[in-house]
């Protein structure tokens, strides 16, 4: 168990519909990144929040946004779905910016398109 | 922008063979490399990491190599074991105020009884 919580653990939902993906960091961890992992894909780098603040952006899309809250969990919002938007979404923490320290992963989010 | 590609994106080995996969990356200012393993069905979990004032890494059976000047990084794994199998991720990343991992499309190890 890497400390790090998700829920859901899965999610099924139709197009055009919108859902969101919640995120527990590790107790300490400032640092929250979310990722998007498509079928037999490698992991796309969606966000990354610190303390409350957006820090760095990656590939995400303006249909899809993120925040941190005080207590330091984090949400990613998902809206106008589709069918290409299914795939495992999954958080990572660290104890700061991530400067040469490690992620720790979520068991993440599977979603499904339908 | 800066990338990291890796190679190779299926490798098969009998097992108790060594495995060898290669990332290079573009960003001459990335300094931390770390090498994520992801078992089917579950997350990513750090393996081993490479910062750049040192060449080389070891860890019981696996370890990293660091070409800074030709800007690439290798994960070495022998003897290995069904274990092993796995997709294996390379990443790049640099300390700073916009700090992000550049990941590697990802290698799947399959080890061959």
């Amino acid at each position: 168990d890497s400390g790090v919580t998700q829920t859901p653990k899965h999610l099924i939902t139709a197009t055009g519909q919108r859902v969101t993906l919640r995120c527990s960091p590790r107790s300490g961890d400032l640092s929250v990144y979310w990722y998007q992992q498509s079928l037999d894909q490698g992991l796309q780098f969606l966000i990354q929040y610190y303390n409350g603040e957006e820090r760095a952006k990656g590939n995400i899309l303006e249909r899809f946004s993120a925040q941190q809250f005080p207590d330091l969990h984090s949400e990613l919002n998902l809206s106008s779905l589709e069918l290409g938007d299914s795939a495992l979404y999954f958080c990572a923490s660290s104890v700061d910016l991530g400067r040469n320290t490690e992620a720790f992963f979520g068991q993440g989010t599977r979603l499904t398109v339908v | 922008g800066e990338n990291v590609e890796q190679h190779p994106s299926t490798l098969s080995v009998q097992e108790g063979d060594s495995a060898v996969i290669k990332c290079t990356y573009s960003d001459s200012a990335s300094n931390y490399f770390p090498w994520y393993k992801q078992e089917l069905g579950k997350r990513p979990q750090l393996i081993i990491d490479i910062r750049s004032n040192v060449g080389e890494k070891k860890d019981q059976r696996i370890a990293v190599t660091l070409n800074k000047t030709a800007k690439h990084f290798s994960l070495h794994i022998t003897e290995t074991q069904p274990e092993d199998s796995a997709v294996y991720f390379c990443a790049a990343g640099r300390g700073d105020s916009n700090y992000q991992l550049i990941w590697g499309a990802g290698t799947k190890l399959i080890i061959k009884p």
